[in-house]
């Protein structure tokens, strides 16, 4: 049972525009969330979060959108880069538990 | 400074045998996490150690799987008598305490192929 999805495998966006990158989840018990990024052959690392007290959350590049009545979030990155080219996993967790749940993975390219 | 280490980076092995998988955390993480990717699909919890206390093995597959961490430092995985559908990249991941504190830092993983 799949409580996290990323329904787009992949993505392609031109070097300079907006990449938004999108996650859906099933349990309304979910209270945060997080963005990570892998390279090839690398371990996940992390990039954004977001607590479901906030519907935005910025850190340069990168914002994260909630909507918890629809239960979906987004991560935007603008301007993209060649360099953010890499799988981008959304993950949620529920309060005081000890598992993250992760999505399938969108892949990103950033053509130059 | 250095971050999580795991070893080894490939393997290759028989079904039917056994494996041990070994993860060094960051120094000074109390938390560590084993996680594994089958082809695709998303990361999947297995196990979780917090310090002292007992792990979080509710998402341990079957009883094949075991781990354990010594001086709350070094974890090893081992899945015994090995099967094809255990064939899957397998991360660890390391943090200061549990993972609203910090985030998750992962290993590069191991990747587990079973013939």
């Amino acid at each position: 049972d799949q409580q996290v999805k990323q329904n787009s495998p992949s993505l392609s966006v031109q070097e300079g525009r907006i990449s938004i990158l999108n996650c859906d989840y099933t349990n309304s018990m979910f209270d945060y969330f997080l963005w990570y990024k892998k390279y090839p052959a690398e371990g996940p690392t992390f990039l954004i979060s977001i607590s479901s007290i906030k519907d935005k959350n910025e850190d340069g590049r990168f914002t994260v959108f909630l909507n918890k009545s629809a239960k979906h979030l987004s991560l935007h990155i603008v301007p993209s880069q060649p360099g953010d080219s890499a799988v981008y996993f959304c993950a949620a967790m529920t309060r005081g538990a000890n598992n993250l749940f992760f999505g399938t993975g969108t892949r990103l390219t950033v053509i130059p | 400074g250095a971050g999580v280490s795991q070893s080894p980076s490939n393997k290759v092995t028989e079904k039917g045998k056994d494996v041990e998988l070994r993860c060094d955390p960051i120094s000074g993480h109390t938390a560590l996490y084993w996680y594994r990717q089958s082809l695709g699909q998303g990361l999947e919890f297995l196990i979780y150690f917090q310090g002292n206390s007992a792990p979080d093995k509710s998402g341990l597959p079957s009883d094949r799987f075991s781990a354990e961490r010594t001086g709350g430092s070094v974890s090893t995985l081992t899945i015994q008598r090995t099967q094809q559908e255990d064939s899957a990249v397998y991360l660890c991941a390391s943090s200061t305490r549990g993972m609203k504190g910090s985030p998750l830092h992962f290993g590069n993983g191991t990747r587990l192929t079973v013939t």
